[in-house]
Formats: C-alpha cells, structure tokens, sequence
C-alpha cells in the first residue's frame, strides 16, 4: 500500500464552522505533512510531524490545528477560516525525517470558504 | 535556507519533440532534490529524485534529469513528448540538515501541441 488518503476530497464551510480534514498513511511513514496550494502557485508547506510530534510550523495562523493521533493519522482542524484560506489542502508522509526519501502526497482537500 | 527557481512558467511543445524544464537550487549544505508532476485536480507523484551517486537520474514515464553541482541545477528532459505528459511539474529542494523540509519551486506548466 504505497497511498496516503485524504478525506473529504471536497470541503465547503462558512467563517464560523469548524471542520476537520483528514489524512491516513499505512506506509510506516514517520514523518507528516500538510501543504497548502492556491490555484496556478507551489504546494507551501505548513506543518511537518515527526514521530508524532510537530516539528516544523512554517508561522501557519492558529485557526489552523494540526493534529497526529498516532502514526498513521493526521488532521487538520479548522476554525474561524477566512475566504482568503480557500485552497487544496495536501497531505504527505515520508520515512523517518533524516533520511531524505521521497515525500508521498494524497489527492488533496479542496476546500471553499464562504 | 534552500530555495528553488524554475525559470520558465510555461513551456508549450509539440507532440514527439525532446523537452527540457529548468530548476536551479540554492543552499549552503547539501541538498535531496525531486521532480514531481501534477495532473490536473491531483496531488503530486513522483517523477525522480537525486540523493547521492549517480548525477544522471532516470525517472517513471520516460523522464530524466542530471544533478549538476557546480551549476547548482537539475534539468529535467525528456526526448519524446506525448499529450499525456501535459500538467505542471515542479521541482523541489530538500536539505541534509532537515530532510523533512521540502521546499517547492513555482512550477512549469508543460504543454502538448498535436
């Protein structure tokens, strides 16, 4: 199983709502990410988790939560989000973070913000 | 800190010509470089990767790329374009220091002309 799921492929919520998006590796994965992209621009990268704990924040606003239960999940919390947020939301894993390896992404969340 | 510059946002091509996207890096350290592509709504595959040995790197569906250090490049190439290979293609930097770190560039959208 070489695959990283997203889940929900299509996300539409209202400034107020809170959401999560999802995210599920069973590679073996030890390291995890999410990485926004706005439309025609570079995947940007936001959180990275390395054995379970967050390791990297690229200065993401706090109505962002991340989130890795165990190490095959990963979430995103969302709360409070502005129209300006809506973008594909990826998600990746890759081995162990020193090791240089490939990240492997899933298809992505797109989310709307009205 | 590593940065990626592609140099051309839009290369158009005919169907059956050779086809070269441009990526220069920057960083102090030693660097894992990546080619990944994007079809249209997707998340990104793989296409190669550059980690060490070898600066001559063959890649899935034809694609290759040479590691060229004092250049500070990794041109991707391909002899024979097909419509299938139209999407953006982005190159991408990571350091030894902090291999989870991927770092994007601004992408190149390849397009196919019959």
């Amino acid at each position: 199983d070489t695959e990283v799921t997203q889940t929900p492929k299509h996300l539409v919520m209202g400034m107020t709502n809170k959401k999560s998006l999802k995210c599920e590796q069973h590679m073996g994965h030890r390291a995890m990410y999410w990485y926004k992209q706005k439309a025609k621009k570079p995947p940007e990268l936001m959180f990275v988790y390395s054995y379970e704990k967050l390791s990297i924040n690229e200065s993401v606003p706090s109505r962002f939560s991340p989130e890795c239960p165990n190490s095959s999940l990963l979430n995103l919390h969302l709360h409070a989000l502005q129209p300006e947020d809506s973008a594909l939301y990826l998600c990746a894993s890759s081995q162990a973070s020193s090791s240089g390896t490939e990240a492997f992404f899933g298809q992505g969340t797109r989310l709307t913000v009205v | 800190a590593q940065s990626v510059t592609q140099l051309d946002s839009q290369v158009p091509v005919f169907e059956e010509a050779p086809v070269e996207l441009r990526c220069n890096y920057s960083s102090s350290v030693s660097v894992y470089l990546f080619w990944y592509v994007q079809y249209p709504n997707q998340g990104l595959q793989l296409l190669l990767k550059y980690l060490s040995g070898s600066t001559l790197v063959k890649g899935i569906n034809g694609f290759e790329a040479e590691f060229n250090k004092s250049q500070t490049s990794f041109h991707l190439r391909k002899p024979s374009v097909h419509i299938s290979d139209t999407a953006e293609y982005f190159c991408a930097v990571s350091e030894y220091s902090s291999a989870s770190k991927i770092i994007f560039g601004s992408g190149t959208r390849l397009s196919i002309r019959p």
